[in-house]
């Protein structure tokens, strides 16, 4: 597609469940970056990829926080064990390079019960 | 500490005003400094980005210019449309190895038809 898909647009699960978000970046960037933002913040960071290697992810809260990117394209964020604080909007953005504009998705609104 | 913040928080005008959202940030050691709109719901637009080097950029009617050394950034829209409605973010990347965005808290902007 021409932007970054993210899916789901929503999803709600249970305190304690295991979920995945997944992101698909714009074809052709090398870089990957996932935030979180809270209801009236801005984006928070939790991590960047470059090509398949996570470059820096300084901004995952806990353990409990986990993403992949296999092949370099598509990436995944796993949270274990989740808690009502999770609950939050979780957006992907992609760049060309390292230098470029960040380019975001729609994001995962993500609610914890 | 890093730190970015929006000033105003929000802002109401009438239709067809020139209007300037603020953005400070607390290191002016920056590599680039990125507007963003986000619409209700939606993900984050990429309106400008200005690197360390340059002092303005333009589209259209949004002008965004940036002042290292006082740790300022503008934003300038000018004759304002009711569809600009929307929050404004500004995000601050810093050199070094990592490639995260820092945001601001956003300007929560609406024009009145």
């Amino acid at each position: 597609g021409a932007g970054v898909s993210q899916t789901p647009s929503n999803k709600v699960t249970e305190k304690g469940k295991y979920v995945e978000l997944r992101c698909d970046p714009i074809s052709g960037h090398t870089a990957l970056y996932w935030y979180r933002q809270s209801l009236g913040q801005g984006p928070e960071f939790l991590i960047y990829f470059q090509g398949t290697g996570a470059a820096d992810d300084s901004g995952l809260p806990n353990d409990r926080f986990f993403a992949v990117r296999p092949e370099g394209s598509v990436s995944t964020l796993k949270i274990q064990r989740t808690e009502r604080g999770d609950s939050a909007v979780y957006l992907c953005a992609s760049s060309f390079g390292t230098g470029g504009p960040q380019h975001f998705g729609d994001g995962t609104r993500l609610s914890i019960l | 500490k890093q730190e970015v913040t929006q000033i105003p928080a929000a802002l109401s005008v009438p239709e067809g005003e020139n209007l300037v959202l603020n953005c400070s940030f607390t290191d002016s050691a920056i590599y680039n400094l990125q507007w963003f709109r986000q619409d209700p719901g939606k993900g984050l637009t990429s309106l400008l980005l200005i690197q360390s080097s340059q002092r303005e950029q333009t589209s259209g009617r949004l002008n965004a210019s940036l002042d290292k050394s006082s740790g300022r950034s503008t934003l300038y829209i000018a004759a304002s449309q009711p569809g600009d409605s929307a929050t404004y973010l500004c995000a601050v990347r810093y050199g070094g190895a990592t490639n995260k965005l820092i945001f601001g808290t956003g300007t929560l902007l609406a024009v009145q038809p």
